[in-house]
């Protein structure tokens, strides 16, 4: 499977701004989401990334408070904008290697945000 | 109602034992499910993924489809202290390219 990398694997940060998360893959894939784990909580879609286009965002979640950008085949990040304690999670990248039989998703290490 | 189901546990079973862990899910359609091991602080790692109905396996781990009945198992032969983690269920549901995830059982195997 691809290799996924993300940076900051964690940070803490002040409420009111905002961080912006790396997600790097080592080859080229044809999905790419980011999810948020609440604390003690199970796996939530924010958006699907889009290559060359505007990432579709699921319910609840705005363009506004979360831009993605997915420039290429193997990049993609995410911003978590004015940021308030509600915010803290673990942020998740994950990929979908190619379209077809199989639909897995595969995890990078996440990255642990906390906000003040 | 809520897509995916599981009971968050803990279940705790002896090292040795079969673990049974369970699932269910609401959209008759899906075709995928998929089983995650994730262990505190880190990210979902994939055991087994399944597609038709039956069992599948892969050394100690046997997932188990039943479409007719909405539910996913999977099964952990000879239970290791080393598989204690939350397993999180996955479905795909119909006609969508996204992952809808339970909320995970916490599996914990004691010596």
């Amino acid at each position: 499977s691809a290799v996924i990398s993300q940076k900051p694997s964690r940070d803490i940060c002040q409420r009111g701004t905002s961080l912006t998360i790396q997600c790097q893959v080592d080859s080229q894939v044809t999905m790419m989401f980011w999810y948020r784990q609440q604390p003690g909580q199970s796996l939530t879609l924010i958006a699907t990334a889009n290559q060359g286009s505007e990432a579709t965002y699921e319910s609840g979640f705005v363009i506004d408070k979360f831009p993605i950008s997915r420039p290429n085949l193997t990049f993609s990040t995410l911003t978590v904008s004015n940021m308030s304690p509600e915010d803290s999670s673990i942020y998740l990248c994950s990929v979908r290697e190619s379209p077809g039989a199989t639909d897995t998703q595969y995890f990078g290490p996440g990255t642990r945000l906390t906000v003040l | 109602q809520k897509e995916v189901e599981q009971n968050s546990g803990p279940l705790s079973v002896p090292e040795g034992a079969i673990a049974s862990l369970n699932c269910t899910y609401s959209d008759r359609g899906s075709q995928s499910f998929f089983w995650y091991r994730q262990y505190s602080g880190k990210s979902p790692e994939l055991i087994m993924s399944i597609y038709s109905n039956g069992d599948k396996e892969d050394g100690r781990f046997t997932a188990q489809l039943n479409k007719a009945s909405q539910y996913v198992s999977l099964l952990i032969r000879d239970s290791q202290p080393s598989d204690s983690a939350t397993y999180l269920c996955a479905v795909k549901p119909y006609n969508t390219d996204k992952l809808i995830f339970g909320t995970g059982t916490r599996l914990q195997v004691f010596p």
